[in-house]
């Protein structure tokens, strides 16, 4: 079975660091590329970050860029995405996500989800 | 404030078509990248729903159906099923902001 299974969060206060981690299982991890996404309490999606197959590729939302790393492990087919300098507003469900490549059109979509792990700043 | 835009709610009776819209900007939709729409069940993660505009995943009902035209895109769902009761999102890529980018959220209300 497709799986991703997200861990690592928690209560954390203002400054504070927390970082997450994203098991992977039943695809070849280390083939595709990953993003982190987000949802505040009762708000929308925001994208956060993705990063390519071997981790030397990485992009951030402006709100998250220089206080959140995306990394990955291929060997233990986990994502990461380490948090710090937190702030109340990044309080939210933090999904990872698996990017399908549409090779047509040069789209991207995200095809596998999982469960999400809560983060809150208070 | 999300860089696509699209109602905060939709409603119809069981049986009926609703149409969700979604209005980017040329920095994304208009700029010919695709839209891709999500549902997403009461407490549960996101499920891709459409991709490229118009195509379904395996195992989505042929009652969910896209379109994109100009600087915006549309999902119709027909045949209304109290199942379908969700929040729905459209996404892109835009090129101004070097990033993924998604619309508000449709809540969808099955009277």
């Amino acid at each position: 079975e497709v799986q991703l299974v997200e861990s690592g969060g928690g209560l954390v206060q203002p400054g504070g660091s927390l970082r997450l981690s994203c098991a992977a299982s039943g695809f070849t991890f280390r083939g595709d590329w990953m993003h982190w996404v987000r949802q505040a309490p009762g708000k929308g999606l925001v994208w956060v970050s993705r990063v390519n197959v071997d981790g030397s590729i990485k992009g951030y939302a402006d709100s998250v860029k220089g206080r959140f790393t995306i990394s990955r492990d291929n060997a233990k087919n986990t994502l990461y995405l380490q948090m710090n300098s937190l702030r109340v507003e990044d309080t939210a469900v933090y999904y990872c996500a698996r990017e399908r490549y549409y090779h047509n059109s040069g789209s991207e979509a995200f095809d596998i989800w999982g469960r999400g792990a809560m983060v809150t700043v208070s | 404030q999300s860089v696509l835009t699209q109602p905060p709610s939709v409603s119809g009776a069981p049986g009926q078509r609703v149409t969700i819209s979604c209005a980017g900007s040329r920095s994304n939709i208009g700029a010919g990248y695709d839209v891709h729409w999500y549902q997403q069940l009461p407490g549960t993660a996101p499920k891709l729903l459409i991709y490229t505009n118009i195509n379904r995943p395996s195992g989505v009902p042929d009652r969910f159906s896209g379109s994109k035209s100009g600087t915006s895109a549309s999902l119709a769902i027909t045949g209304l099923q109290a199942e379908d009761e969700a929040d729905y999102y459209c996404q892109s890529y835009d090129n101004s902001l070097s990033g993924w980018v998604f619309g508000g959220g449709t809540e969808l209300t099955v009277l």
